[in-house]
């Protein structure tokens, strides 16, 4: 079966390390998103891709770099990270924007010390 | 102001109730979204909808692009539908949130 996966689902780790989040999805989808999610805030877009080599920052991308290099994978990067940045982080995919079902993995909780 | 917003935030309900959880947004989308959040974190599409109503078994949602307002509605409710419920706008605004609680 397809399936969208995060690794990994839980990190710890110091402020200032550099931090790469994976997600992978086998459904071929165009579209991918990365969301954070955080008590009072709800899910919040940081980044998304349209497609190979597209890359579209969200609301809240500060601190934050996605790539695209094939369809199955957009890997979220923190390049120093910070406590501000502790969260759950969701990877999703769609196969047309605006109009397709989304398809989550299971959460990436990253905690930064 | 969220451009998105859900009511209400928390709900309890005795099983077998019918449910309405509702979302307000305040852009122009062509579709809204439903999503399910279990504890553990999980998040599950349930509805995707541009106009008119979907049901899925149990569950029902309703959406009117003019008025800019969703429902989503659970018939004889059960206690795993205990979740959190999210709306979201096709171009990924996010409500807060729904916490419906379902007690035997």
């Amino acid at each position: 079966d397809a399936e969208i996966t995060q690794s990994p689902r839980h990190k710890i780790t110091e402020t200032g390390r550099q931090v790469t989040l994976a997600c992978h999805q086998t459904w071929n989808h165009n579209n991918m998103f990365w969301y954070r999610q955080d008590l009072g805030h709800g899910l919040r877009l940081i980044h998304y891709s349209y497609g190979v080599q597209d890359t579209n920052k969200g609301e809240v991308s500060d601190g934050y770099s996605v790539s695209r290099s094939n369809t199955e994978d957009l890997p979220l990067t923190l390049e120093s990270a910070a406590s501000s940045q502790t969260s759950v982080y969701f990877c999703a995919s769609s196969r047309t924007w605006g109009s397709g079902e989304l398809f989550f993995g299971e959460g990436s909780r990253l905690t930064v010390l | 102001k969220n451009e998105v917003e859900q009511s209400p935030q928390n709900l309890t309900a005795q099983e077998g109730e019918f449910i309405t959880i509702n979302c307000s947004y305040s852009v122009g989308i062509s579709a809204l979204h439903w999503l399910q959040q279990h504890p553990g974190g999980g998040i599950v599409s349930l509805f995707m909808l541009s106009s008119g109503k979907k049901k899925h078994g149990r569950l029902i949602a309703t959406i009117n692009i003019q008025e800019k307002h969703s429902s989503l509605h659970i018939t004889a409710s059960h206690p795993r539908d205990s979740a959190v419920y999210i709306c979201a706008t096709a171009d990924m605004r996010f409500g807060a949130g729904t916490r419906l609680t379902v007690k035997p």
